[in-house]
């Protein structure tokens, strides 16, 4: 079948060390999105790619980093940098020339 | 940047009442989407909108495309427990433009 997955549903990591995210997608999708999501918050884009090899910065893009080497996937590193890394992380794919995005079931992240 | 903003923040109704919340922006967009999201998952698309004063069902839930392009209304009739959860709006200006996602209505649901 086909769909967007994410792993790991859930993520504890001691504090100083880098983790990524996995996001992959089956759906043939061009773009890809990142957004971060704190408790009883709204979706706040992190980075987004358009297209393989290519990718902007969202609007809380500091802390983070991504790569788009093949049109399925979008890792996503959450680095030692990121001053509040603790949150939901939600990846989304959206086929080119639609406009309804199709989501991931969401990594949660905590950091202990 | 561009910002969508959701009223109610959150909604507390009881069991067969039905439900109004409506999503507004600065900017003009041409699409309108509403995503139902259940806790610790993923958004569910629920209805896209891509046409000013477009109305559209999708079962008990009714959206519009506001004809100013400005905003978007979506509604629950006979609301039930399982539609708790939390409503996202989104926008996009084009096809190639980034998906901005509004705050969010939290909606719960009293037997």
């Amino acid at each position: 079948d086909g769909g967007i997955t994410q792993s790991p549903k859930y993520l504890f990591r001691k504090e100083g060390q880098n983790v990524t995210l996995s996001c992959e997608q089956n759906l043939n999708h061009d773009a890809m999105y990142w957004y971060r999501q704190d408790p009883g918050q709204g979706l706040r884009l992190i980075y987004y790619s358009q297209i393989v090899n290519d990718f902007q910065k969202g609007d809380i893009a500091e802390g983070y980093s991504v790569s788009r080497e093949k049109k399925e996937s979008f890792p996503l590193t959450v680095t030692s940098a990121q001053k509040n890394p603790t949150a939901f992380y939600l990846c989304a794919s959206i086929p080119d020339g639609q406009r309804t995005a199709c989501f991931g079931q969401g990594t949660g992240h905590t950091v202990v | 940047g561009q910002q969508l903003n959701q009223s109610p923040q959150s909604m507390f109704i009881q069991e067969g009442e039905d439900v109004s919340m409506n999503c507004t922006s600065s900017s003009i967009f041409n699409t309108w989407l509403w995503y139902k999201q259940d806790p610790g998952e993923g958004p569910v698309l629920l209805i896209a909108l891509y046409k000013a004063g477009e109305l559209t069902s999708n079962g008990r839930l009714t959206a519009q495309f506001g004809i100013t392009r400005k905003d978007s209304f979506l509604n629950i009739s006979a609301s039930i427990p399982s539609d708790v959860g939390i409503y996202f709006c989104a926008g996009q200006r084009t096809s190639y433009d980034k998906v901005i996602f509004g705050p969010g209505t939290s909606l719960s649901v009293i037997p």
